[in-house]
């Protein structure tokens, strides 16, 4: 079955340190994939996505991440953090040929940023 | 400014009753989507739809139901078939087009329904 997992439900980096957020995918064909992120009691705003056009891909706010074929992975990064990162963020893949619309997200991991 | 209204934010109702929240966007998109948030679960499909008068079922469709009359509105009712409804619910749109703009979903605000 297709699905997405993301790796740390919670995840915790001093202010200023390096943000590594882990979502691989399992699927034999490319998906489309998306990171979004989660302010308290928000809906989900759009940092980046991968259509295929580059593997590295930047977004808002200074997150990038990285497509890895060969690993099925899309980890979100940055390189320095702010207290103003700290949220929920969720990666999706959008399944090639996937039976329902919309999108299938991971379960989410917390970012806390420690001062 | 174009965007996706939901309501109520916040909702409280006694077991056993139905419920009905509210989504309407002027962003001219025509796909609309239902999704259910719970602590640790990420989101999941409840229902969507591409085109007025139309809706599909999503993977936790049984307990809902949704209509389209319009192309704004896509309104959600909890009905007292779904066993466990407290959750936060989250309304989205996008263009359709191909499989990566159909990808960019917009979202609401949210409305956290309690069941007492």
């Amino acid at each position: 079955a297709q699905s997405v997992t993301q790796l740390g439900s919670h995840v915790s980096v001093s202010e200023g340190a390096l943000v590594l957020l882990r979502c691989n995918y399992s699927s034999s064909v490319p998906p489309y994939l998306f990171w979004y992120v989660q302010y308290p009691n928000q809906g989900l705003q759009l940092l980046l996505k991968y259509t295929s056009a580059a593997t590295l891909v930047k977004g808002i706010n200074g997150f990038e991440a990285e497509f890895k074929k060969s690993e099925t992975s899309f980890h979100l990064t940055k390189p320095s953090a702010h207290m103003s990162d700290a949220a929920e963020y969720f990666c999706a893949v959008r399944f090639s040929g996937g039976g329902a619309d919309g999108l299938t997200f991971g379960k989410g991991t917390h970012l806390i940023i420690q001062p | 400014d174009g965007g996706i209204t939901q309501s109520p934010k916040y909702l409280f109702r006694k077991e056993g009753q139905n419920v009905t929240l509210s989504c309407e966007q002027n962003l001219n998109h025509d796909a609309m989507y239902w999704y259910r948030q719970d602590p640790g679960q990420g989101l999941r499909l409840i229902y969507y739809s591409q085109i007025v008068n139309d809706f599909q079922k999503g993977d936790i469709a049984e307990g809902y139901s949704v209509s389209r009359e319009k192309k704004e509105s896509f309104p959600l009712t909890v009905t007292s078939a779904q066993k466990n409804p407290t959750a936060f619910y989250l309304c989205a749109s996008s263009i359709l087009g191909s499989p990566s703009v159909r990808g960019e979903l917009f979202f609401g605000e949210g409305s956290r329904l309690t069941v007492l």
